[in-house]
């Protein structure tokens, strides 16, 4: 069983309200991402970090901001809201040499 | 190009019959890889690792074809909980160890009664 957690799971929010979804892998991964999927579609990236202090964009444009101030967690933040945001984010981690990843349950944004 | 490439399908299987399916990368310097399995609403889960001389685990068969840049998924006997979307992923090494993951879009599998 993989241990990365994900919270909230489901989360309604009012439009322009900032919310920040938690991330936290218990594995000493250094690589995490997060990845944005609507459904029935495809993943896409939005952001990744190889290590503590190290952040970059994904290939799918967001609004949101990351962190990674310590191994374990990397939260991502909206600062505000939009209907268009909603989906569900998903958090996943990765070992640098094995390269399996493993992913949270996900959060599923609704922004009403 | 894209990267990683699949077939969505919806690929309609009736149940027991055998089907397989493949993923197409661009990036040469690709050296692990993997499939998933997603099913609906939830996250992806590592279904196998993808090794060079092939690999089966049960009634699932992997292959990698690294001269024309594919691998290939094996699912004998399928059975009505194998239908899921599977998603192909690929990984290049730097110095820094595995660089990041690359997703292709899935191939959605139904199997039916």
């Amino acid at each position: 069983e993989a241990d990365i957690y994900q919270t909230p799971r489901y989360l309604v929010i009012g439009t322009g309200k900032k919310i920040t979804l938690e991330c936290s892998q218990t594995m000493g991964h250094d690589k995490m991402y997060w990845y944005q999927q609507d459904p029935g579609m495809e993943l896409h990236l939005i952001h990744y970090s190889y290590g503590v202090n190290s952040t970059e964009k994904g290939d799918l444009s967001s609004e949101s901001t990351v962190s990674r101030i310590r191994t374990e967690h990397f939260p991502l933040t909206l600062e505000s809201a939009r209907p268009s945001h909603t989906s569900q984010y998903l958090c996943a981690s990765s070992d640098s040499v094995s390269a399996e990843a493993f992913f949270g349950q996900g959060t599923r944004l609704t922004v009403v | 190009r894209k990267e990683v490439e699949q077939d969505p399908g919806p690929f309609n299987v009736p149940e027991g019959a055998t089907v397989a399916f493949n993923c197409t990368y661009s990036n040469s310097a690709s050296q692990s890889f993997f499939w998933y399995r997603q099913d609906c609403r939830k996250e992806p889960k590592l279904l196998m690792s993808v090794y060079s001389s092939g690999n089966e685990d049960g009634r699932f068969t992997a292959q990698l074809n690294r001269a024309s840049q594919y691998i290939s998924l094996l699912i004998r006997d399928s059975k009505l909980s194998d239908s899921a979307t599977y998603l192909c992923v690929v990984t290049a090494y730097s110095g820094g160890g595995a660089d990041g993951l690359t997703f292709g879009k899935g191939t959605h599998l139904i199997i039916q009664p």
